[in-house]
């Protein structure tokens, strides 16, 4: 299976930064099968990219994914209080999907 | 509102059983492939299984094949998990999770908002 590895483990910002989190798989995902969700405490997971760049339904452009191969990135622009939340990226070019283990984004 | 309400978690004892179900509303339920996707405390996500539109092809983790049976009834609207020979580590939130196709594995564009599964004696 592909293991896919989020760093760093946690990023500490104050609003209005901007934020870079890594995903890297152990091989590479077919045709860029590349989520990122967005999950605050308490709450279950949201769909921010899929595609490895696609914005999922009411996602602002603030959020930005990249990336090909084993490599990708999630990027927020000027960061929000709701943004404060834990990231997590999917592959699923691949059976079965996995999961990184996730990117906590905390407040400085 | 479109949504996804999971229901029949608990507590259970190793060895137990337990089936929960996901109501889906407000959108063509049997038009997508549906899963289950799992987070233990203070853990990352894992995928549990996937059922497709008609209930004809299912997928399961390693972890829970033999012991986990995905279905749907699309009449009703409603996704279900049967769990049988429960351990401490099937213990965890799930979640039931919408794909925006038909069949296979892909990501997932709708979540319910979970319900906890404690196993423990």
């Amino acid at each position: 299976e592909i293991v896919l590895t989020q760093s760093p483990g946690t990023l500490s910002l104050s609003p209005g930064e901007r934020a870079t989190l890594s995903c890297r798989a152990s091989q590479s995902i077919s045709s860029s099968y590349l989520a990122w969700y967005r999950q605050k405490p308490g709450q279950a997971p949201r769909l921010l990219i899929y595609g490895a760049s696609s914005r999922a339904t009411g996602i602002p452009d603030r959020f930005s994914g990249s990336g090909s191969g084993t490599d990708f990135t999630l990027t927020i622009n000027r960061l929000e209080p709701e943004d404060f939340a834990v990231y997590y990226c999917q592959q699923y070019g691949s059976s079965p999907l996995t999961f990184g283990g996730g990117t906590k984004v905390e407040i400085k | 509102e479109v949504q996804l309400l999971e229901s029949g978690g608990g507590l259970v004892q190793p060895g137990g059983s337990l089936r929960l179900s996901c109501a889906a509303s407000e959108f063509t339920f049997s038009s997508y492939a549906m899963n289950w996707v799992r987070q233990a405390p203070g853990k990352g996500l894992e995928w549990v299984s996937v059922i497709s539109v008609s209930g004809g092809s299912t997928q399961y983790a390693d972890s829970v094949k033999g012991r986990f049976t995905i279905s749907r009834d699309n009449s009703k609207n409603t996704l279900y998990l049967q769990m049988n020979s429960l351990r401490a580590e099937d213990t965890a939130v799930y979640y039931c999770a919408k794909t925006a196709y038909a069949y296979g594995e892909h990501y997932f564009d709708l979540w319910g908002q979970g319900t906890p599964v404690t196993v423990s004696s």
